[in-house]
């Protein structure tokens, strides 16, 4: 069964934890996401990387952090650091190959809660 | 700065209708455009992506369309189902960088029977 992993489904929290989401891919893909997600809104960039042991902050990664050791997982920790943390939280993987390939495949989300 | 707009933010129909969503972008140097439908709490899943040489694109019930000259592209849905109610999203990559995507923030569909 291929396909983009994320766990857990639903993430509770207290204020002032740190908190990890994970995130497991089996397609080969050199390119892995974080995105969050606020109803109402796009989805938000937070991370990206396109190869092992190195990524970019994207567009809101102040209170977040990630680390990319294997090809196939893109784990992203919430610091506490992180004033609004309450979201819908969601990885992402694709190829770096041409324009006409380039689409992103989507994990079912983790929602996380803080309390 | 690269933005995307959809519209209508959300549009309600009757199953077996046809609807049309819109998306206008503004996104330099443009790459590709997608279309995603994102059922409630799931992640998104594509439907459709074009590059700047394609018009149009299809997917089944789902039809695509692209004019690079006025930066504008549309959904179509023939038939509608029940299943089809979701937030439908539209992406453009901007080069080759892959964390140059630019999100649409959506129009959620409902259809009613």
């Amino acid at each position: 069964d291929g396909g983009i992993t994320q766990s857990p489904k639903y993430l509770f929290r207290k204020e002032g934890q740190n908190v990890t989401l994970s995130c497991e891919q089996n397609l080969n893909h050199d390119a892995m996401y974080w995105y969050r997600q606020d109803p109402g809104q796009g989805l938000r960039l937070i991370y990206y990387s396109q190869i092992v042991n190195d990524f970019q902050k994207g567009d809101i990664a102040e209170g977040y952090s990630v680390s990319r050791e294997k090809k196939e997982s893109f784990p992203l920790t919430v610091t506490s650091a992180q004033k609004n943390p309450t979201a819908f939280y969601l990885c992402a993987s694709s190829v770096l190959g041409t324009a006409s390939t380039d689409t992103q495949y989507f994990g079912p989300g983790t929602r996380l809660t803080v309390l | 700065k690269n933005q995307v707009e959809q519209s209508p933010q959300s549009l309600i129909i009757l199953e077996g209708k046809n609807c049309t969503l819109q998306c206008n972008y503004t996104v330099s140097p443009f790459s590709n455009l997608r279309w995603y439908k994102q059922d409630t709490g799931r992640g998104p899943v594509s439907l459709t992506i074009m590059t700047f040489s394609e018009n149009t694109k299809s997917n089944g019930r789902y039809t695509a369309t692209l004019d690079a000259d006025t930066k504008q592209s549309s959904l179509h849905i023939t038939a509608s189902q029940l299943s089809d109610s979701a937030s439908y999203i539209c992406v453009v990559s901007a080069g080759t960088n892959a964390g140059k995507s630019t999100f649409g923030d959506g129009t959620t569909l409902t259809v009613k029977p």
